[in-house]
């Protein structure tokens, strides 16, 4: 069975700083591993993924993430944060061995404080 | 244009009756998904149709009972509400293929009173 931990319920930044938010994962095969973000009363945007190649990967919004295949990790980074930031980040999980289906971890609340 | 759409966005009802959600994608895609975001905003995947056949029926009550006239909608149906059914129920969609992001709809926020 798939699975992904974001093992911090919370993450508390201060704008113009550096924000990592964790992310490890378990599947059968090849990952196929994406960020999401989900603002207040809105539905998940897509962010980045990895698929095979770079291990950095880099996204929208100035995102980027490292893929580490001895980690089984996949933390999501960003070098300076900013206040906008402040939302529900989803890590997920996708193998080629389990029709399609995708697991989500269960969400890191990102708060940039001014 | 929105690429996917649910309607209503929100729906408060009573216990034991029945209601449906709505969603449609006009991004050509042929992977459509019904997910359950809970109080604590756990995100689950329900179930997931390609090309009107369904993939992916995860451990949901028979209440829920999906529906995909066409390639383009996949409805939700739920008989006898309970008060556990509240939730947010998202609708996506992705092309085919274990790489393909999601795109989802903005929600329907269900209330059982």
């Amino acid at each position: 069975a798939q699975s992904v931990a974001q093992p911090e319920d919370q993450v508390n930044v201060a704008e113009g700083n550096p924000l990592t938010v964790k992310c490890t994962y378990s599947v059968s095969g090849n990952p196929y591993l994406f960020w999401y973000v989900q603002y207040p009363n809105r539905g998940l945007q897509f962010l980045l993924k990895y698929i095979t190649g770079d291990n950095l990967v880099k996204g929208s919004y100035g995102f980027e993430a490292e893929f580490n295949k001895s980690q089984t990790s996949f933390h999501l980074k960003k070098p300076s944060a900013l206040v906008s930031d402040s939302a529900l980040y989803f890590c997920a999980v996708r193998g080629n061995t389990n029709a399609g289906k995708s697991t989500f971890g269960d969400g890191t609340t990102l708060t940039v404080k001014p | 244009d929105t690429a996917v759409s649910q309607t209503p966005k929100y729906l408060v009802t009573q216990m034991g009756n029945d209601k449906s959600i709505k969603c449609e994608q006009n991004l050509g895609h042929d992977t459509m998904y019904w997910y359950k975001q809970d109080s604590k905003k756990f995100l689950k995947i329900m179930f997931s149709y390609n090309n009107k056949e369904l993939i992916i029926n995860e451990t949901v009550p028979n209440r829920f009972s999906p529906k995909s006239p066409d390639k383009a909608h996949l409805n939700l149906h739920i008989n006898s509400l309970e008060l556990g059914d509240s939730a947010v129920y998202f609708c996506a969609s992705s092309q085919d293929g274990w790489d393909s992001r999601q795109f989802f709809g903005p929600g329907t926020r269900l209330t059982v009173l």
